[in-house]
């Protein structure tokens, strides 16, 4: 699987827009990027995922630009709630191929 | 619908003991997963299992057996317990491909 890079960690103001990028410049073409969210100490949390295309759920967007070598994951309005790690994790849909976690990014949202 | 559940949430071990530690989910799902996370890092993948009667190495597997007897339970065994396995260990599964994984609010395991 591709290597992913994230910054260890960002700020955002409660109710911003929170933009997270990813990079994964040596993702190949039946990969696709996930997104996963751990608060505090829980088990880790789904968020959306994606091939090419933009995807939008409930949660949060994903932007993946058009070479595919990075994205980002945007959380329109940002809650205290929404602090915590998050990981872009990229990964070929095959039996077996397990998620792949890094040091992901340490999202604090703040007041 | 409970999702994953794993048992117990909490241990305490003397070193060389043993324990097995149960993951079931309620989901129906194929692959499930074991991980490891220590303090402040990733979660890093022990062993895995596609389906029924299979499992297979991840990154981390030395210390640890696995057994997946039933679809719903994935066991993860300790022969003899180090206080190098002192960890949160988190248990995963997923219905398929394409889909998203669920993960159980984890065992925190400490060896002395």
């Amino acid at each position: 699987d591709a290597k992913t890079t994230q910054p260890p960690s960002m700020d955002c103001a409660e109710g911003r827009a929170a933009n997270l990028p990813c990079n994964h410049s040596t993702i190949s073409g039946n990969e696709y990027v996930y997104w996963y969210r751990q608060i505090h100490s829980q088990g880790p949390q789904y968020i959306i995922h994606g091939l090419k295309n933009n995807e939008t759920n409930e949660m949060a967007s994903l932007i993946i630009t058009e070479d595919r070598k990075s994205s980002t994951l945007i959380l329109p309005h940002a809650t205290l709630r929404d602090t915590a790690v998050y990981y872009c994790i990229v990964r070929v849909n095959n039996a077996g191929n397990m998620l792949t976690f890094g040091g992901g990014t340490r999202l604090m949202v703040k007041p | 619908n409970a999702g994953v559940t794993q048992t117990p949430k909490f241990r305490v071990l003397k070193t060389g003991q043993s324990m097995t530690l149960l993951c079931a989910q309620d989901m129906n799902h194929e692959y499930m997963y074991w991980y490891r996370q220590d303090p402040g890092m990733g979660l890093r993948l022990i062993h895995y299992s596609v389906g029924e009667g299979t499992t297979a190495k991840g990154e981390v597997p030395d210390g640890y057996n696995v057994s997946r007897l039933k679809k719903q339970n994935f066991l993860l065994g300790l022969e003899s317990a180090a206080p190098s396995q002192t960890s949160v260990y988190f248990c995963a599964s997923e219905g398929g491909l394409n889909t998203e994984a669920f993960f159980g609010q984890g065992t925190r395991l400490t060896v002395v």
